[in-house]
């Protein structure tokens, strides 16, 4: 089966970086667009940014350029999501998420457990 | 950006109630809109994709519906288990965003 699975959560200090992983598992890694969202205490969801697995191209949200950095490694399955300059509402939890699409919508069956990081001085 | 209004933000409803959440888009969006399910501590379950389209194993008293800029998710008879917070989500273009959440609460 289908199978995410998040790095530990984090503690960071302001002003370092965090690079957490998402192990896949259970279908062709490379066959499937990877997503980050996060998610602050108490708040909604948001999106970060999107890699093609394949060929390794990603696209972030405006609000982490610069900052942001997804990879891969494909012979691991793995996903990675690094983020720099970290700031206090950076504290979040933050997901992956596999994209499967039927033609033109998409969405998001599969789901990371989550990974918190926490910024604090 | 396409931005999306969700409302109600919160509500409170008995076990058995008919229960109604929209969203509105920015721009039309199509169909390409999809409902999930949250609760405390773990991620997002999907309910509904493409507007209208039941996810596999998603009880039958969930739906979806709209197209264009108007979205709704209606649950039939709510559930001890549905007590849990709502997202809208796009997935029309880049960047995808979500609705700010409905907290459904026991009344």
């Amino acid at each position: 089966q289908v199978q995410l699975v998040q790095s530990g959560a984090e503690v960071k200090k302001p002003g370092a970086s965090v690079k957490i992983s998402c192990q896949a598992s259970g279908y062709a890694f490379p066959a499937y667009y990877l997503h980050w969202v996060r998610q602050a205490p108490g708040q909604g969801l948001e999106w970060m940014g999107i890699i093609n697995p394949s060929g390794g191209s990603a696209t972030y949200a405006q609000t982490f350029q610069g900052r942001l950095t997804i990879t891969r490694d494909t012979s691991t399955s793995t996903l990675y999501m690094e983020l720099s300059s970290l700031r206090s509402d950076d504290t979040a939890v933050y997901f992956c998420a596999r994209r499967d699409c039927i033609g033109s919508p998409c969405y998001f069956a599969y789901w990371g457990q989550g990974t918190l990081v926490t910024v604090s001085s | 950006a396409v931005q999306m209004t969700q409302s109600p933000s919160s509500l409170s409803a008995s076990v058995g109630d008919r229960v109604t959440i929209t969203c509105r888009a920015s721009q039309d969006i199509r169909n390409d809109l999809g409902w999930y399910q949250q609760k405390q501590g773990k991620a997002p379950k999907l309910l509904i994709y493409a507007a209208s389209t039941l996810h596999s194993g998603v009880p039958s008293r969930f739906s979806g519906s709209g197209s264009g800029t108007d979205f709704t998710l209606t649950i039939s008879s709510l559930q001890p288990e549905d007590f849990a917070t709502y997202y809208c989500l796009q997935d029309d273009n880049y960047p995808w965003t979500f609705g700010q959440g409905t907290r459904v609460e026991i009344k």
